[in-house]
């Protein structure tokens, strides 16, 4: 159980275009989902946190208009990056909590940005 | 800000060999301690949630210790398989419950 699976897995676009990440619980109800980057050689740092039918939360530092999050299920949150540069380029990575706030981590989305 | 730090930074054994990394993360404020284990191309699988000063926990080959007074958490393997090889990752919970993740040590068990 507590299967959390991620689409695209890896994804290359060219600058100025959006592209949309999605992130489903397959088995479970998740109330809350989060949303992670990771840059080479850094750690996994966390963007947003979203709850079914709210405002994502976004972390200092994290343009909300840039990257847009719908969490319009308990099963399905999406992470839109709008007009993507470069500097964009990097590994996207979700989770999806339950109730006991344990977190269940999709595969993560590569993102090259060219 | 918050730290978490893990050392050493990559680890190669043999198999058969016994190991340990250690997890270093602030003591104030401390809900939970998460260890992961990330293999390349999937998902990072929860192997530990530690939340007690002094848990011991274990699954299979592989255990972990906490010290939330000092802030250092231990993972264990012994008798390292080749199958162990990966990342292996903490996270540091405080009281928001937000994950605030370490770089990971890098484990490679030679056949």
């Amino acid at each position: 159980g507590a299967v959390v699976s991620q689409h695209p897995s890896r994804v290359i676009c060219k600058s100025g275009t959006s592209v949309k990440i999605e992130c489903r619980s397959l088995d479970f109800q998740a109330t809350t989902m989060f949303w992670y980057r990771q840059f080479p050689k850094q750690s996994l740092m966390l963007m947003a946190t979203s709850n079914e039918g709210s405002k994502a939360t976004y972390e200092q530092g994290v343009e909300k208009d840039k990257f847009l999050i719908n969490h319009a299920s308990l099963t399905l949150s999406t992470l839109t990056v709008t007009s993507a540069h470069p500097e964009d380029s990097s590994f996207y990575i979700c989770s999806a909590a339950d109730i006991s706030y344990e977190q269940y981590f999709g595969p993560g989305t590569r993102l090259t940005v060219t | 800000i918050l730290n978490v730090e893990q050392s050493p930074q990559s680890l190669h054994v043999q198999e058969g060999d016994s190991t340990n990394f250690t997890c270093s993360f602030p003591s104030s404020n401390f809900y939970a301690l998460h260890w992961y284990r990330w293999e390349t191309a999937k998902s990072p699988e929860a192997l530990f949630v530690m939340t007690l000063n002094g848990d011991e926990k274990k699954k299979g080959r592989i255990s972990a210790t906490l010290n939330t007074k000092e802030g250092y958490s231990y993972l264990y393997i012994k008798g390292s398989q080749p199958e162990d090889s990966a990342t292996y990752l903490c996270a540091f919970a405080g009281n928001n419950r937000k994950l605030i993740w370490g770089l990971g040590t890098s484990l490679a068990v030679n056949p």
